[in-house]
């Protein structure tokens, strides 16, 4: 079974703060991605990578970086972080190869960020 | 423009019947692909069912099926039977293969409950 594994279920930063948030998957995917969840708004992405070292941004970056050094790893830094940063978090991870069209994400448990 | 929109934010259906949710898209890429995923209230996402845009057949998975009209640019997932963990949110959600970047776009949800 594909596995995404998240540091944490639940973290709580103060303004300013510098946050990582790691996603580990042990399925040899090529593609990571980060999204953002909020009520009303459904999942946005923030970034992707479809290799390691690289990145693409998504529809909203801004106050976001990432960071993917090796395969299995992708990591999603909030510079400083603001209130309107307080979200759920998901990471997911596919597979790319021509002809697997259907090939669908897996996804980590998410992250519920609270920003005071 | 939304590429993918989900109409419905809650719908009730009661238990052992069939519901059926919405989800219209956008594109002018001739290959794509629509999936649907399940998120209780733990968070996680499940995926549910995927449609290839060359698909001649609708999916079809357990009691999950996708009622695909290209012509409409429509692909609502049909529930049947629905039991009391159908409760949850449900996203639909688009991938243009392409454009080779193989990122997902998503709706804003729809939340169901079964009742009993």
């Amino acid at each position: 079974d594909v596995k995404v594994t998240q540091s944490s279920r639940y973290l709580v930063k103060r303004t300013g703060e510098k946050v990582f948030l790691e996603c580990v998957q042990d399925m040899d995917h090529e593609n990571m991605f980060w999204y953002r969840q909020d009520p009303g708004l459904g999942l946005r992405l923030i970034y992707f990578s479809y290799d390691v070292k690289m990145k693409e941004k998504g529809d909203i970056p801004e106050g976001y970086s990432v960071s993917r050094e090796k395969k299995e790893r992708f990591s999603l830094i909030l510079e400083s972080a603001s209130t309107n940063q307080t979200s759920m978090y998901l990471c997911a991870s596919s597979y790319t190869f021509p002809g697997l069209a259907g090939e669908t994400q897996y996804f980590g448990p998410g992250t519920r960020l609270l920003v005071l | 423009a939304q590429k993918i929109t989900q109409t419905q934010p809650g719908m009730f259906v009661q238990e052992k019947e069939a519901v059926t949710l919405d989800c219209t898209y956008d594109t002018s890429d001739p290959s794509y692909g629509l999936f649907w995923y399940k998120q209780p209230s733990s968070g996680e996402m499940i995926f549910l069912i995927y449609q290839g845009s060359y698909d001649q057949q609708n999916a079809t998975e357990g009691r999950y099926s996708l009622n695909f009209q290209k012509a409409r640019k429509s692909a609502n997932l049909v529930i049947s039977a629905s039991q009391l963990g159908d409760s949850a949110m449900y996203f639909c959600a688009m991938r243009e293969d392409g454009s080779g970047t193989y990122k997902y776009i998503f709706g804003t949800g729809t939340r169901l409950k079964v009742l009993a």
